[in-house]
């Protein structure tokens, strides 16, 4: 089954820098990589996909992306803002039907 | 006007009790999820239905019973709680599997005592 490796496992940004977490999967069927935000006392929130057909997409200050051939994907968040600090999830699901499985999360601290 | 309302938020309790969690979504989508998130924020899913009908069952003991009266809800009972079960339990529901959104619910933080 797939398997999804995130690192760092936590982050520390000074204000205004940028931001970048790595994942990488197992499973060459993937095709589906998501990103959550976890804020505290919270449940996940979906902040940006991307799926296999694009090799990057972006929305405002964060951006993914994608390769395939080296079976990674990346999170890149600039302009760091007291409000990114969260735990970020990445996550891969292999095809319509299957289950989004998570990797282990990333503690991102924005430091003042 | 919650999407997904999971209940109770906390839930303390004794070793060997009975436990149920609730959870309802008003998105009208098709398949709903439990998720297990333990003391280290790893998120682990438990178990899929769509329209009503298990998908995925993954390796949960059988004293996690879901159930799904119909497509808006899905509840977890939990017989004869052990210590290990204490973990945050997340309810999500997408539009129809594994390659869409997932909208989760706030979590129920689940202590055994």
């Amino acid at each position: 089954g797939e398997n999804v490796e995130q690192h760092p496992s936590t982050l520390s940004v000074q204000e205004g820098d940028s931001a970048v977490i790595k994942c990488t999967y197992s499973d060459s069927a993937s095709n589906y990589f998501p990103w959550y935000k976890q804020e505290l006392g919270k449940g996940p929130q979906l902040i940006i996909d991307i799926r296999s057909n694009v090799g990057e997409k972006k929305d405002q200050r964060i951006a993914v992306t994608l390769n395939k051939t080296a079976k990674h994907f990346s999170l890149h968040i600039t302009e760091t803002q007291p409000e990114d600090s969260a735990v970020y999830f990445c996550a891969a699901s292999a095809n319509r039907d299957d289950k989004i499985i998570f990797g282990k999360g990333t503690r991102l601290h924005i430091l003042p | 006007d919650t999407a997904v309302s999971q209940t109770p938020k906390y839930l303390v309790t004794q070793m060997g009790n009975d436990k149920s969690i609730k959870c309802e979504q008003n998105l009208g989508h098709d398949t709903m999820y439990w998720y297990k998130q333990d003391s280290k924020k790893f998120l682990k899913i438990m178990f899929s239905y769509n329209n009503k009908e298990l998908i995925i069952n993954e390796t949960v003991p059988n004293r996690f019973s879901p159930k799904s009266p119909d497509k808006a809800h899905l509840n977890l009972h939990i017989n004869s709680l052990e210590l290990g079960d204490s973990a945050v339990y997340f309810c999500a529901s997408s539009q129809s599997g594994g390659w869409e959104k997932l909208f989760f619910g706030s979590g129920t933080q689940l202590s055994v005592l």
